[in-house]
């Protein structure tokens, strides 16, 4: 089973400031690497995948990076409506699909 | 545009029953894998099952092994998940998520969720 690594738990940034979320996999996973975004009380909400590709109607702030073991998302200049609980997950060997355990974006 | 609507969720006594379902609406479901996550109180997300367009691959997580079993109705636009011999430590939001393709890929859609607690 691949394990999924997120750094920091939590990051306190300003608005207009930018935010770096970093996720390691335990083992390569080329690029098969989503971000997802959870505020409080919603679902998951896919944000990237293919570790760079937005998904339909994310906005240009969100960018992802990196491929095989080490992989960034990026938020280049913090919203409010930004606060929000972010994971990343591995798809390409499964079962099982498995996902960092988040970090928890607050506003500053 | 895509929706899941999950129901099913509710209070159980520890080694109860309980299915989920899932509607899905706003795509072919027939021609997409399905998945089953879900996030204990405060806690992450974890995957529980999978299945494929047609049926003929499941896969489950080992926490689920043996009492949890994933199906659908394509005919319904419906996903299922029959879970038994419920445990105190399966308390979550059970969300339903549409693959990206037939299966092994992302999850491009998300359901609202359906909460379960068992407890006693």
């Amino acid at each position: 089973e691949i394990v999924m690594t997120q750094s920091p738990a939590t990051l306190s940034v300003s608005p207009g400031e930018r935010a770096t979320l970093f996720c390691r996999a335990s083992q390569t996973v080329s690029s098969n690497l989503a971000w997802y975004q959870q505020k409080p009380g919603q679902a998951p909400r896919l944000l990237i995948y293919g570790a760079s590709t937005r998904a339909t109607g994310i906005p240009a702030r969100f960018s992802g990076s990196g491929s095989g073991t080490e992989f960034t998302l990026t938020i280049s200049s913090l919203q409010s409506e930004d606060s929000a609980a972010y994971y990343c997950q591995q798809y390409d060997d499964w079962p099982p699909w498995t996902f960092g355990q988040g970090t928890k974006v607050e506003i500053k | 545009q895509v929706q899941l609507v999950e129901s099913g969720g509710g209070v159980v006594q520890p080694g109860g029953s309980l299915r989920l379902s899932c509607v899905a609406s706003g795509f072919k479901f027939s021609d997409y894998g399905m998945h089953w996550v879900r996030q204990a109180p405060g806690k992450g997300l974890e995957w529980v099952a999978f299945i494929r367009d047609d049926g003929s691959r499941k896969f489950y997580a080992d926490s689920v092994k043996g009492r949890f079993t994933i199906s659908r109705g394509n005919s319904k636009n419906t996903l299922y998940l029959q879970m038994n011999s419920l445990r105190t430590e399966d308390t979550a939001v059970f969300y339903c998520a549409k693959d990206r393709y037939l299966g092994g890929d992302h999850f491009d859609y998300w359901g609202q969720g359906t909460l379960v607690t068992v407890s006693s």
